[in-house]
């Protein structure tokens, strides 16, 4: 159980087009759901927390109309980003929160964004 | 500020135990994780720990002091494929109630035959 997948696993992009990343949990509803960047070698920086139904809330310092998140299910959320340059090539990593228990966060594959 | 620190490398020998500290210095706290992580993957739940105390879960156990802002993750019997970054997680309790997670930098392990 607590499984949660990401689409796609890598992509490649021209600089200037628009990417959109999925999160899904297979398994289970997350009202929550959270987007993280990681470069290499560095630990996972949270870039915007996003709750099914509202807004997202942005960490400070991320752009919320370059980083559009949409999360209009119980089960998908999306991160699309738009007018993508090389400086956002990076592993990007869902995560969705497991109601109960230990309220843990559930990682998604991650999917590699290279912008050319 | 929020600040959690790690050991950026260590390296053990196989069959051996190691034992990987952090230090956190949060606004809130509700819970520490330690998540395992692989080159090029996503990070896979490890423990928790919101009590003081030692968790014991197989090779692995957790400790926290929540007076001293510290935690530690206990690898026994270390295996090759053990090798990967172990990274700290602090749930932060004032987040309006989303209570997300504050990553240290991680440990990357190499465990040698």
């Amino acid at each position: 159980g607590a499984v949660v997948s990401q689409h796609p696993s890598r992509v490649i992009c021209k600089s200037g087009t628009s990417v959109k990343i999925e999160c899904r949990s297979l398994d289970f509803q997350a009202t929550t759901m959270f987007w993280y960047r990681q470069f290499p070698k560095k630990s996972l920086m949270l870039m915007a927390t996003s709750n099914e139904g509202s807004k997202a809330t942005y960490e400070q310092g991320v752009e919320k109309d370059k980083f559009l998140i949409n999360h209009a299910s119980l089960t998908l959320s999306t991160l699309t980003v738009t007018s993508a340059h090389p400086e956002d090539s990076s592993f990007y990593i869902c995560s969705a929160r497991l109601a109960g228990g230990y309220n843990e966060q559930f990682f998604g594959p991650g999917t590699r964004l290279t912008v050319l | 500020g929020q600040n959690i620190d790690q050991p950026t490398e260590m390296t053990a020998t196989e069959g051996a135990i190691v034992q990987i500290n952090c230090t956190y210095q949060t606004s809130g706290f509700n819970g520490l994780f330690w998540y395992q992580q692989h080159a090029g993957e996503a990070p896979t739940f490890l423990s928790y720990n919101v009590l003081d105390g030692l968790e014991e879960k197989g090779r692995f156990s957790s400790f926290l002091s929540r007076s001293k802002g510290y935690s530690y993750l206990l690898l026994k019997e270390l295996q090759m494929k053990d090798s990967a970054s172990y990274l700290c997680a602090v749930r932060d309790g004032f987040s309006g109630g989303y209570n997300k997670l504050i990553f240290g930098a991680g440990t990357r392990l190499a465990v040698h035959p």
